[in-house]
Parts: C-alpha cells; structure tokens; sequence
C-alpha cells in the first residue's frame, strides 16, 4: 500500500531563504510524482509533475528532484518571497489509475 | 477556460438534510475526480469517473453518498441524510487522461458544515 508522508508539517522562514519541502513514499514502483500548491480558502494547483523515467523538473525559481530507489522527493524553492505562502502538497497516483494519493502538506510561511 | 467550475461554494445545513454538490469539469477533460478534504485525513479521493463512467467508487464512505455524471459537462455529489461527521471541503478535479503527463485541474472546492 503506498504512503506519502511529507515533513515538516509547518515550516516558517525569512524573505530571500532558499529552502527544500520533503515528500516520501513507500512504494517505488509509481508512475509519477506531481507537487501542488494549495492556498488558504482555494483548490490546489499544479506546480510540477515529474515522470518515473525523470530525475528532475524545473519551473522558474522550484525545481522538484525524485529519488525512486530511495523513495523521496524533494521540492527547492529558490530565494522565497512572502507570496510563496501556502500549503505545499505532494501527491501520486495509484498504479497508473486516476487515484492520486496526497501527502499531508508542508505549511509555509515566509516572512517579509 | 474557466477551468473546474464547482457550485455551492459554502453550505451549511442541519443534520439530516439532503446536500447537492454541483461540478462542472474543463471541456475535453475525460476524467473526473472528487475529493473530500479535512484536517484529520487530509485529502481524500471519493470517485473517478472516465467518460461519465463510475470506475472507482472505493472511497464513498458510506452507502448516504452517491455520485452521478449524466453527461460530459456535468457531475453531482449527493449526501443524504447528512451528518455534522461530514463536514469539510469537498472538491472536484478533471484531467484530460491518465497518461504519465496529465495532471488534474482543481475547482475551488465546496466548504460543507453540517450542524
């Protein structure tokens, strides 16, 4: 049975800090990892989709990198700005079916 | 597009009551998802649909739930009788496919609270 477990829970950091968000699961044979972001009151939005066969993928300043044999991901955010606040969610699907399995989130602030 | 259109945003209703929740998916997208969101179980997937067909109902939690997809622009999620237990924010998703590029479009979500 696949887990997604995502730590910290909560993370506060200065304006300009680069940072990384965690995402770790149980099961290595997935399809694919994708992280959202989700803001206070919305739906989530997709930030980034890595493939299986990807090591890492990049959108202005976030770069997601996955680790199959170890089961991790990681998402870096580059010199963060106080708009950056949100929930950031990592979420993959079941086998190849529809069924995303959503960690719990990373909640971060940063700080102007 | 205005991308997944969900309707009420907010409910409150009293226990017992019959609750519609309304979904409009992205033309083109042939999959539909729904999701319930609370603090202690985080997001969960209710039902998915391909081509307004129920593939995977596993994770309706009781037989008070039931989803319908008439037609490809259009999706209910009904709960009756309500309980105040299924109060949180309920959102709907599509995708245009299952390939390992599609991602899922998520609505604004509608927030339930049952009294």
């Amino acid at each position: 049975k696949q887990e997604v477990t995502q730590i910290p829970a909560a993370l506060s950091v200065p304006e300009g800090e680069n940072l990384v968000l965690n995402c770790s699961f149980t099961d290595s044979a997935i399809y694919n990892l994708q992280w959202f972001r989700q803001d206070p009151g919305k739906g989530l939005t997709s930030l980034l989709l890595i493939q299986s066969s990807q090591r890492e993928q990049t959108s202005g300043r976030l770069n997601a990198s996955l680790d199959k044999s170890s089961g991790r991901s990681t998402l870096y955010i580059a010199a963060s700005q106080p708009g950056d606040s949100a929930t950031y969610l990592c979420a993959l699907p079941l086998s190849n079916t529809g069924k995303l399995i959503f960690g719990q989130g990373t909640t971060l602030q940063v700080k102007p | 597009d205005a991308g997944v259109i969900q309707s009420p945003r907010h409910e409150v209703t009293e226990m017992g009551q019959e609750v519609t929740l309304r979904c409009k998916p992205i033309s083109g997208h042939d999959y539909l998802f729904w999701y319930r969101q609370t603090m202690m179980r985080g997001l969960e997937l209710l039902i998915y649909f391909n081509n307004n067909v129920p593939i995977d109902d596993s994770g309706m939690p009781e037989d008070r739930f039931s989803a319908k997809m008439p037609n490809a622009s259009f999706s209910t999620l009904k709960i009756q009788p309500s309980e105040p237990r299924d109060s949180a924010v309920y959102f709907c998703a599509s995708s245009p496919g299952q390939t390992s590029t599609d991602t899922q479009y998520f609505g604004p979500g509608t927030r339930l609270t049952v009294l």
